[in-house]
């Protein structure tokens, strides 16, 4: 079935240092989202790309979305201990047998900052 | 204020006893989804809604019912709880499950315990 991989599934930097999380599809996503979870909160939407090749940024975040629509990672540059959480991406994919589409979230990636 | 409202928050119950978690949204969202969240193994969907009275498999759908009769309500119904179902549950719901995709938005979630 359709699965979506992330990598690493944990990672502690120092505070300042570079963060980078990928999500990898077996299939083709019609779009991408990603979404932050604090510490024994929810899932919160943090973006979404839709189109191949796209690239937006949130401050100090970095989002791509790959050119064959089947990957798609999450930069974060001079972490800070308020980054801390996990950080699902989500694929959107469409299911021709109904006609409708349903999202694979990845396994997250847990980000530790140490100050 | 928009909000996504599970309930109960936290439950701990006996094998085989049925149960109902209630998921209301008060932003006139035509998607809704239920996920689990378990170590290792990120959010998995369960079931999902396109809209009134129409619902559809998940990834993980077997030991689980759902509804759909109302547009703001979407139950999660576990007819004879097993301990495998023990996981934290989220509902999330959307504006729209078609054209280009929406943000979802999580409810607090409702962690289960089956003995």
């Amino acid at each position: 079935g359709q699965q979506v991989m992330q990598i690493p599934q944990y990672q502690h930097v120092q505070e300042g240092e570079d963060f980078t999380t990928y999500c990898n599809s077996s299939t083709t996503l019609s779009n991408i989202q990603w979404y932050k979870q604090r510490p024994g909160g929810h899932p919160v939407f943090l973006i979404q790309l839709v189109k191949s090749g796209e690239v937006k940024k949130q401050k100090r975040l970095t989002f791509q979305f790959g050119e064959a629509k089947k990957n798609s990672s999450l930069h974060i540059t001079a972490t800070q201990t308020t980054d801390v959480g996990t950080y699902f991406c989500a694929g959107r994919i469409y299911l021709t047998t109904s006609g409708t589409y349903k999202y694979i979230f990845g396994t997250g990636t847990r980000l530790k900052v140490l100050a | 204020e928009a909000q996504v409202t599970q309930n109960p928050r936290y439950l701990i119950t006996v094998t085989g006893k049925k149960l109902t978690v209630t998921c209301s949204q008060n932003m006139n969202h035509e998607y809704m989804s239920w996920y689990r969240q378990d170590p290792g193994l990120g959010l998995r969907q369960i079931y999902y809604s396109m809209n009134v009275e129409v619902t559809d498999k998940g990834d993980v759908p077997e030991g689980y019912k759902v509804s759909r009769k109302e547009k703001r309500n979407f139950p999660l119904i576990l007819e004879s709880p097993s301990p495998n179902q023990t996981s934290l549950y989220f509902c999330a719901s959307s504006l729209s499950g078609t054209g280009g995709g929406q943000p979802q938005h999580f409810g607090d979630g409702t962690r289960l315990s089956i003995l």
